[in-house]
C-alpha cells in the first residue's frame, strides 16, 4: 500500500513570508500525488497534481510542489503567504485507485 | 464550475437509527467515492463505485453501511443503525476516470451520533 507523510502538524508564518510544507510518500512505483486544502467549513479542494510529467508541478494561488525520488518527497512551497492561505493542507498519494490522505498540516499566517 | 454538491450540511442523530446521507456528483463524471474524517484524524476511503456497482470498500464500510445510485443524479451512502463512532464528517467525490485524476470533493455532512 501507498501511504504518505507530513512532517509538520502546524507551521506559523508572517504574512508575505514563504511557505514549506512537507511530504513524505512510500510507493513501490511511480506514484500519483496531490495536495489539497480545506479551508474552514469549505469542502477539499485540489491545489495541484503530479502524474509522472514535469517534477516541478505548479497549481493554484501561487503554491507549487516539487516531486524528489531520490528523496521520496513532494514538499509543498509558496513564495509569500497570503492571510486567506490560512487553512488545512493535506498531502495525498493515489494507492490503488483510492486516495490516501496524509494526517495535515495547518497553516495559521500572523499579520 | 461544476461542483460536488451534499445534503444535508450537519445531521443529529439517535444512536441506532438510519441515516441516509446524499450527494449530487458532477454531472459527466463516472466514479463516485465517499470518505469520512472522524475529527482529529486522517481522511479515511470508505467506498468507490461505478458503474452501479461497488468497485472498491474499505475494512471501516462494514454490513451497516451501503451506497446506492438511485437516479441519474444522486450518490447516497446509508448508515443502518448508527454508533457514537460514526460520528465524522463525511465526505462525497467523484472523477471522470480513476488512474491519476483528481477526485472532486463536496463540501462535506457533519454527522453526529448522540
Amino acid at each position: 500500500a501507498q501511504s504518505v507523510t507530513q512532517l509538520d502538524s502546524h507551521v506559523s508564518v508572517s504574512e508575505g513570508t514563504p511557505v514549506l510544507l512537507r511530504c513524505n510518500y512510500s510507493s513501490s512505483y511511480s506514484p500519483s500525488l496531490f495536495w489539497y486544502v480545506q479551508h474552514p467549513n469549505k469542502g477539499l479542494q485540489l491545489l495541484l497534481k503530479y502524474t509522472s510529467a514535469a517534477t516541478l508541478v505548479k497549481g493554484i494561488n501561487g503554491f507549487e510542489a516539487e516531486f524528489k525520488k531520490s528523496e521520496t518527497s513532494f514538499h509543498l512551497t509558496k513564495p509569500s503567504a497570503h492571510m486567506s492561505d490560512a487553512a488545512e493542507y493535506f498531502c495525498v498519494v493515489m494507492d490503488d485507485y483510492k486516495l490516501s490522505f496524509g494526517a495535515g498540516t495547518t497553516v495559521t499566517v500572523r499579520a | 464550475e461544476p461542483e460536488v454538491t451534499q445534503t444535508p450540511s450537519h445531521q443529529v442523530t439517535q444512536m441506532g437509527q438510519e441515516v441516509i446521507l446524499r450527494c449530487v456528483p458532477i454531472s459527466n463524471h463516472l466514479y463516485f467515492y465517499w470518505y469520512r474524517q472522524i475529527l482529529g484524524q486522517k481522511v479515511e476511503f470508505l467506498v468507490s463505485f461505478y458503474n452501479n456497482e461497488i468497485s472498491e470498500k474499505s475494512e471501516i464500510f462494514d454490513d451497516q453501511f451501503s451506497v446506492e445510485r438511485p437516479d441519474g443524479s444522486n450518490f447516497t451512502l446509508k448508515i443502518r443503525s448508527t454508533k457514537l463512532e460514526d460520528s465524522a464528517m463525511y465526505f462525497c467525490a467523484s472523477s471522470q476516470q480513476r488512474e491519476g485524476h483528481e477526485q472532486f470533493f463536496g463540501p462535506g455532512t457533519r454527522l453526529t451520533v448522540l
